[in-house]
């Protein structure tokens, strides 16, 4: 039973146009939530975040939404581009992130095409 | 300051064998951790550490031990090695004020046949 679901294992744009990351979540006691990025052979990396008070967070290119309501959260890339090409990872905490204690979805794969 | 570091980046087993996974990091942080990440899947939390001497269980602990005797280093032992431990095992860090901002190595690719 996956607690942060993202059900697009893949995701194909072009260079310059807006990238959108979907995430869902299942437990109702999740209050912080972050994406990360991982590139092949390497780590995964810490992009954004936001609380469970707040509804939108922006960090240059890169916002996510998140719609407590309908226990769903989103990432957008704008503008998008080539070096963005990743696997994306949505990951969920309790407590305000304050354990560490992430749980991660299955990722989805961004490839940006020039 | 070389982050997160983990040795080895390979490492093939036999069933039933024992293997010890480095990891240090060089940025005084007091949390640590241990995920795996089987194919197609999420990172799972193995243990987690919030300092020297302090330990706790993730969401997969079982078949795995860990110890932390200085800030620096967190090392996980398999012991009795399984095909189902065959994974990609990341070691994290992270500030103890804002833990959910993780620093991870590049990871160790382990194989048990």
């Amino acid at each position: 039973d996956q607690q942060v679901k993202q059900n697009s294992p893949s995701l194909s744009v072009q260079e310059g146009r807006i990238s959108i990351l979907n995430c869902d979540y299942t437990n109702s006691m999740f209050d912080y939530f972050l994406w990360y990025k991982k590139y092949p052979a390497e780590g995964p990396t810490f992009l954004i975040s936001i609380s469970s008070i707040k509804d939108k967070n922006e960090d240059g290119r890169f916002t996510v939404f998140l719609n407590k309501s309908a226990k769903h959260l989103s990432l957008h890339i704008v503008p998008s581009q080539p070096g963005d090409s990743a696997v994306y990872f949505c990951a969920a905490s309790l407590y305000g992130g304050s354990q560490g204690n992430l749980i991660f979805g299955k990722g989805t794969k961004l490839s940006v095409k020039p | 300051n070389a982050g997160v570091t983990q040795t080895p980046k390979f490492r093939i087993l036999k069933i039933g064998q024992s293997m010890t996974l480095q990891c240090t990091q060089d940025m005084n942080h007091n949390y640590m951790y241990w995920y795996r990440q089987d194919p197609g899947m999420g990172l799972k939390l193995i243990y987690y550490s919030v300092g020297a001497g302090i330990t706790d269980k993730g969401e997969v602990p079982n078949g795995y031990n860990v110890s932390r005797s200085t800030t620096e280093d967190f090392p996980l032992r398999l012991e009795l090695a399984a095909p189902s431990q065959t994974s990609v095992y990341f070691c994290a860090s992270s500030y103890w004020d804002r833990p959910y901002e993780q620093y991870f190595g590049p990871g160790t690719r382990l194989t048990v046949t």
